[in-house]
């Protein structure tokens, strides 16, 4: 099944932007078949879909962030990144990343504040 | 975009107890594309069940999921403790955009 890994800066300032890497190992990015997401989930809330790409490069986003957010593929070194514009408080949560629906990584705590 | 409303919000149990989780979609769901997950505090979400009915790899049978078009239903026949947690029920699939429910907390009664 593989493993994921979330990677990026703990703390992001207000009306920066949020960049987020997923390392896969045990799997290659490239592999067809699947769609490679991103979730999030605020302090004590529910999970929010964020969008995901699939093997074919087509994207799909969450329509409330779609205005904002991308999601690409580095195949050289096989992960996959995250980038959310203009970010404010509500943007602080936890970031998940995830292979389908099967295999998620433990999440990283991303805080928006100056 | 299928909106996924979780009942209850809050299931009271004692351990032993029979847990019946619903997940209703806004519009029917097709191919199936429906899965629960199991979140416990301070972890990442774990996947118990996907295509309405199959277990994930791991899961104990006595989690089984079930349901078609628009309701769907993760049933726990006997509450053991480390059962006691937050599900969520999800709509997946390829070329649309994906949903979560709201969740449904599991306490120990």
């Amino acid at each position: 099944q593989g493993q994921l890994r979330e990677s990026g800066p703990a703390l992001v300032q207000p009306s920066q932007t949020l960049s987020l890497t997923c390392g896969v190992s045990g799997g290659s990015v490239s592999s067809g078949g699947h769609t490679w997401n991103w979730i999030r989930q605020p302090p004590g809330k529910g999970l929010e879909w964020i969008g995901y790409i699939q093997d074919t490069g087509s994207t799909y986003y969450n329509p409330s962030l779609k205005s904002r957010v991308s999601i690409s593929v580095d195949r050289s070194t096989n992960h996959f990144s995250l980038s959310l514009t203009s970010v404010t408080a509500a943007d602080s949560a936890v970031y998940y990343c995830a292979k389908g629906v099967l295999v998620w990584g433990k999440g990283t705590t991303v805080i928006v504040s100056s | 975009e299928i909106v996924l409303t979780q009942s209850p919000g809050t299931l009271s149990l004692s351990p032993g107890e029979r847990a019946t989780l619903s997940c209703r979609a806004s519009e029917r769901i097709i191919r199936s594309y429906l899965a629960w997950y199991q979140q416990k505090p301070g972890q990442a979400p774990t996947v118990l069940i996907y295509g309405t009915s199959v277990r994930a790899t791991g899961i104990p049978d006595r989690f089984s999921g079930s349901g078609s078009g628009t309701d769907f239903t993760l049933t726990i026949s006997r509450l053991e403790p480390e059962d006691f947690a937050v599900y969520y029920c999800q709509h997946y699939g390829g070329s649309f955009t994906w949903t979560f429910g709201q969740g449904t907390k599991v306490e120990i009664k």
